[in-house]
């Protein structure tokens, strides 16, 4: 079972919009709806922003917005901040014998 | 709102056992929950270690799985790890994690995290 491959960096200007990709195989993203997403400041622990491909818990910005199409997950920040400047991972379900796998991890820096 | 702590040696010598605890505060250890251990080396990106639910089911990752082995003690509300034969690749922030249920589907996703302890395997 490999991570799935997102870019190792994206950035963006402040008020822009980024995509950051998550490719798995269809083992994983292309076979369930279970993508989930965090985001990780410096030194702190992991925040759940985005599950089951699109949904965003409560207390989550709107900027914030997950898609999928078929092995590629992505992740859009809008409106892009410097508090968004930080390590981005997506983790999905692949099935009940080994059930996750997390992403290489994206790093955004706000330009 | 659940909480949860992670608690164990900071220092462990290679070829030795790591063992970890984590510790609910906030809600039932026997909730309809997986629980999880995830880890992350310095530096690096988050990996999936295994999860554990309250009936005692278990799932590893099979990187871990020859060496890792969860459990979980409902009477104290914590759940542990012990990952044997360690080297110093094993160093890493450990992280304990919940994915919640209810009716029988699951977040399929780690919700809850701990703060993270460091565990450094060095003789």
């Amino acid at each position: 079972q490999s991570a799935l491959t997102q870019p190792a960096s994206v950035s963006g200007s402040p008020g822009q919009s980024i995509t950051i990709s998550c490719t798995g195989t269809s083992s994983d993203v292309g076979n369930y709806n279970f993508v989930s997403w965090y985001q990780q400041h410096p030194g702190k622990v992991p925040k759940f922003i985005i599950y089951e491909d699109t949904k965003r818990p409560s207390g989550v910005s709107n900027r914030f917005s997950g898609s999928k199409s078929g092995n590629t997950a992505s992740l859009t920040i809008s409106g892009l901040q410097a508090e968004d400047e930080a390590d981005y991972y997506c983790c999905s379900y692949a099935g009940s014998v080994t059930p996750y796998v997390f992403g290489t991890g994206t790093k955004v820096t706000v330009l | 709102q659940v909480q949860l702590q992670e608690s164990g040696p900071g220092l462990v010598q290679p070829s030795g056992t790591l063992s970890l605890t984590c510790a609910l505060s906030g809600g039932s250890i026997s909730s309809d929950s997986w629980w999880s251990w995830v880890r992350q080396p310095p530096g690096k990106g988050l990996e999936w270690i295994g999860e554990i639910y309250p009936s005692g089911t278990t799932h590893y990752s099979p990187s871990f799985r020859s060496r890792v082995t969860m459990s979980i003690d409902k009477s104290k509300h914590q759940f542990s790890l012990k990952m044997t034969s360690v080297t110093a690749a094993d160093t890493a922030i450990f992280y304990c994690a919940r994915n919640p249920c209810s009716g029988g589907s699951c977040f399929s996703a780690f919700e809850s995290w701990g703060q993270g302890i460091l565990v450094t395997v060095s003789s």
